[in-house]
């Protein structure tokens, strides 16, 4: 295991269609996050999970966006019905998410999607 | 709500040379976590360089060092010896401090300083 692994690495869909992107966590890291970038800004955090259980998912940009981690180890992201304005890299990253300095995330290359 | 500034949209540096990258931030935390984090064309972002708040020493790795200035809420980024290798978008990041079960733990990055390192 090397490191964070998203899937695809890019993704070209039409508006209106559902997308589903894969992030793998490095092993036996609790913590798993999603971000979205958008050309010329910073990573944006859109949800996260300890272990299974999602405890933040009030940013998530719309009703359209949902995540799931069933077994607390890989994660995937769904964004449903696909608008132009949804097209950006989204990043995944992973913490240990034990004790109190669990401070460094580790990331992945990201999934850009496009929508056409 | 915290935020994070990077005004300096982009800067080039002669390879050997130093540079120095800025970021502010705004919070009404008493104790935090910055960041400095490294996204090289096409590929992950990688931690550069980490600073907690409470501690008035400033971090240093290697050839990256920090400038933390918490009353006024600067964290800079000095990069020493600049190598063609550091060539890569740098983001100045804030996260609250991680609890077990809380809700802190996202990270708030800054909008980026893309670094030209030029031979």
């Amino acid at each position: 295991d090397t490191g964070v692994s998203q899937d695809p690495r890019h993704k070209i869909t039409k508006r209106g269609q559902n997308v589903t992107f894969r992030c793998d966590p490095i092993s036996e890291h609790n913590r798993l996050y999603w971000y979205r970038q958008t050309l010329g800004q910073g990573p944006e955090f859109l949800t996260y999970f300890q272990n299974e259980a999602q405890l933040e998912k009030s940013r998530l940009l719309s009703d359209r966006f949902s995540a799931e981690r069933p077994k607390g180890s890989f994660s995937t992201l769904e964004i449903q019905r696909t608008e132009q304005g949804d097209s950006a890299m989204y990043l995944c990253a992973s913490s240990p998410g034990t004790g109190n300095l669990d401070t460094e995330a580790f990331f992945g290359q990201g999934t850009r999607l496009t929508v056409v | 709500a915290q935020t994070v500034t990077q005004s300096q949209p982009e800067m080039s540096v002669q390879e050997a040379e130093t540079v120095t990258l800025s970021c502010t931030y705004d919070t009404s935390e008493s104790n935090y976590y910055l960041f400095w984090y490294k996204q090289p064309p096409s590929r992950q972002m990688i931690l550069v360089i980490r600073q907690e708040a409470y501690k008035q020493q400033n971090a240093t790795e290697n050839r990256f060092s920090v400038n933390f200035q918490k009353a006024a809420k600067s964290f800079s980024l000095k990069i020493s010896d600049s190598q063609l290798g550091d060539t890569a978008m740098y983001f100045c990041a804030f996260m609250k401090p991680n609890f077990i079960g809380g809700s802190q733990g996202n990270l708030i990055f800054g909008k980026g300083t893309k670094l030209s390192v030029k031979p």
